[in-house]
């Protein structure tokens, strides 16, 4: 199984500040069809989890700019460029190339 | 608007079965692989199962695999998650989920909001 590592797992942020949180996988999810299998969520307290950021760097739909997704291979980052309060929860990466879907262990935002 | 909706959730002893379901609406439900995703209490997300749009591919965890069986009725658009001999460790919030893509297996776009099981005797 690949494994997901975040860092760190969890983060205290003052409102409008950045954020940035490290996840690496144990295989690179780079497919042979010129994609990169890495996704982002969002499960905000209470709440199902939503997809924030598809394959390393897309934004899914209606997700504020203040969220980008950056990297390649085996080594991923999620920034959000000034925290709000909504933006509280847990953030879990994942990969699907390959069998079984396996997420990070999870960060926890939360805000000072 | 796009929605699932899950159902079937309930408390079950050891050994004991229950089938859980889903009902898609909004979108085209026949043209989307689906998932099951399970979250235990104050843990992150476990990948149960997937099942190809129209059936023909299904695949497991193995934490799961010969004791769950997922299934489909597209002309009721709803899935379903059939659970035996469940243990205490299958106790979790379990969600389903619409695949990004309609071949393969990619993103959870969508979710519902989840359906407790509770394994405890």
């Amino acid at each position: 199984d690949i494994v997901m590592t975040q860092t760190p797992l969890s983060l205290s942020v003052t409102p409008g500040q950045p954020a940035s949180i490290s996840c690496k996988s144990s295989q690179s999810l780079l497919h042979s069809d010129g994609k990169t299998y890495l996704y982002w969520y969002l499960q905000k307290p209470g709440q199902s989890p939503q997809l924030l950021i598809y394959e390393v760097s897309n934004r899914f739909s209606g997700v504020p700019d203040r969220f980008s997704g950056s990297g390649s291979g085996t080594d991923f980052t999620l920034k959000i460029s000034r925290v709000e309060a909504e933006d509280v929860g847990v953030y879990y990466c994942m990969q699907s190339i390959q069998l079984p879907i396996t997420f990070g262990q999870g960060t926890r935002l939360e805000i000072k | 608007q796009v929605q699932l909706v899950e159902s079937g959730g309930g408390v079950v002893q050891p050994g004991g079965s229950l089938r859980l379901s889903c009902a898609a609406s909004g979108f085209t439900f026949s043209s989307y692989g689906m998932h099951w995703v399970r979250q235990a209490p104050g843990k992150g997300l476990e990948w149960v199962a997937f099942i190809r749009y129209d059936g023909s591919n299904k695949y497991y965890a193995d934490s799961v695999k010969g004791r769950f069986t997922i299934s489909r009725d597209n002309s009721k658009n709803t899935l379903y998650l059939q659970m035996n001999s469940l243990r205490a460790e299958d106790t979790a919030v379990y969600y389903c989920a619409k695949d990004r893509t309609t071949v393969t297996f990619d993103a959870f776009d969508i979710w519902g909001q989840g359906t407790m099981v509770t394994v405890s005797s």
